[in-house]
């Protein structure tokens, strides 16, 4: 079965350039979160989805970050304009049934931004 | 004090030794607590929920305290394939993991 699919797997881009992060959840599951990683920040919960709905941004940074769920399967994540403190791994995870329950998470996004 | 705070590490243990890993948690209504496992370069996986009376899996035992608000890995016979971050995830009344910073293992030959 295949897991979270999420693309690019790296991407380089510089400042003030749009990005887009893109992920496939796992057919079925009705929770998508997306995740941000840093050494110092450690591993940060940004939104996330339920039913395609979002529930909770609080953790976006701020109002240069935007998430949409269009539909069941698909999910971007979108940073304009990017800034070099947004390098970090991204990552999209799903779960069924809230995050009581395993989350499977996607391989991630390297952002590189200069 | 911080959500959830655990020993960043790292630990460098001899194949066949036994270790162990803390992490404490600040919310005291946190409901669900978990380790997760993440290999260098890759992605987080769920290694076991951990629950009140304590549970085991194979050579992994979790446990929980909640009076002091601490959980814990024990990792017995390490294995070369054991070395990798530990992440302690607490789950905290609403639909969101606290995610701690992770424990680095090292497992020497």
């Amino acid at each position: 079965d295949a897991g979270v699919i999420q693309s690019p797997r790296h991407e380089v881009t510089e400042m003030g350039q749009e990005v887009t992060l893109r992920c496939k959840p796992i057919s079925g599951h009705d929770y998508l979160f997306w995740y941000r990683q840093t050494m110092m920040r450690g591993l940060e919960l940004l939104i996330y989805f339920n039913n395609n709905v979002p529930i909770d941004d609080s953790g976006m940074p701020e109002d240069r970050f935007s998430a949409k769920m269009p539909n069941a399967s698909f999910s971007t994540l979108k940073i304009q304009p990017s800034e070099p403190r947004d390098s970090a791994v991204y990552f999209c995870a799903s779960s069924l049934g809230g995050s009581y329950n395993e989350q499977f998470f996607g391989p991630g996004t390297r952002l590189t931004v200069l | 004090r911080k959500e959830v705070e655990q020993d960043p590490g790292p630990f460098n243990v001899p194949e066949g030794a036994t270790v162990a890993f803390n992490c404490t948690y600040s919310n005291s209504a946190s409901q669900s607590f978990f380790w997760y496992r993440q290999d260098c370069r890759k992605e987080p996986k769920l290694l076991m929920s951990v629950y009140s009376s304590g549970n085991e899996d194979g050579r992994f035992t979790a446990q929980l305290n909640r009076a002091s608000q601490y959980i814990s890995l024990l990792i017995r016979d390490s294995k070369l394939s054991d070395s990798a971050t530990y992440l302690c995830v607490v789950h905290g009344g609403s639909y969101q993991l606290t995610f701690g910073k992770g424990t680095k293992l090292s497992v020497i030959p």
